[in-house]
């Protein structure tokens, strides 16, 4: 119930595709869904999020979909480039709970040049 | 501002030793949280603190984990004694309260070896 299940758990994409990552939780009581992009060597840093207000969060090149119904959310990453490689993960968690985050396990993504 | 702040970066120890990494989260940020990340499990919390309490130790595997807080500037999570399965990078993340409490700014992390 606590549990935020991502796939694919790898992607590898050309240089100019689109990227798709994709999660899924039960606990409805979450209310807040970030994702959080992690390079070789670093810590993860917070990329984009949405709140289930919304159906759809644009940044740039990047993007969430949600479905509430469906309890599932997706990050797009258009015109994905090299510089984009890197492990991403989703998370959720509940407002005012502390700012405890549930991670899923991490998808990695290689975009070929 | 200088970020979660961790150390040491690398440790290599033997089985047995006492390990401690440190970290000093973003000021004026009021929880802090510690999580090993390897391949298998991929990011697991450990345990978190708010305004320096532990909230939630769940996440510790056994009881050769200890993490504590004694201020809001320092936090220390130490495994005694250290296992080779212990091998990992720890990361301590901060963050700050009020309506973006959930953003949380990770360290760099501390890559353990345990031989």
């Amino acid at each position: 119930q606590q549990q935020v299940k991502q796939s694919p758990q790898s992607l590898i994409v050309q240089k100019g595709g689109i990227s798709i990552i994709n999660c899924a939780y039960e606990n409805t009581a979450f209310d807040y869904f970030p994702w959080y992009q992690q390079f070789p060597g670093k810590g993860p840093a917070l990329l984009i999020a949405i709140r289930p207000d919304v159906s759809e969060k644009k940044e740039g090149r990047f993007t969430i979909s949600f479905n509430k119904s469906a309890k599932q959310f997706s990050l797009h990453i258009m015109d994905s480039q090299p510089g984009d490689s890197a492990t991403y993960f989703c998370a959720a968690s509940i407002a005012g709970n502390t700012g405890k985050l549930i991670f899923g396990q991490g998808t990695t993504l290689q975009v070929k040049p | 501002d200088a970020g979660v702040i961790q150390s040491p970066r690398h440790e290599v120890t033997e089985m047995g030793q006492e390990v401690t990494l440190r970290c000093k989260p973003i000021s004026g940020h009021n929880s802090l949280f510690w999580y090993r990340q390897t391949m298998m499990r991929g990011l697991e919390l450990l345990i978190y603190f708010n305004n320096n309490v532990p909230i939630d130790d769940s996440g510790m595997p056994e009881d050769r984990f200890s993490a504590k807080m004694p201020n809001a500037s320092f936090s220390t999570l130490k495994i005694q004694p250290s296992e080779p399965r212990d091998s990992a990078v720890y990361f301590c993340a901060s963050s700050p309260g009020g309506a973006r409490q959930e953003t949380q700014y990770f360290g760099p992390g501390t890559r353990l070896l345990v031989l």
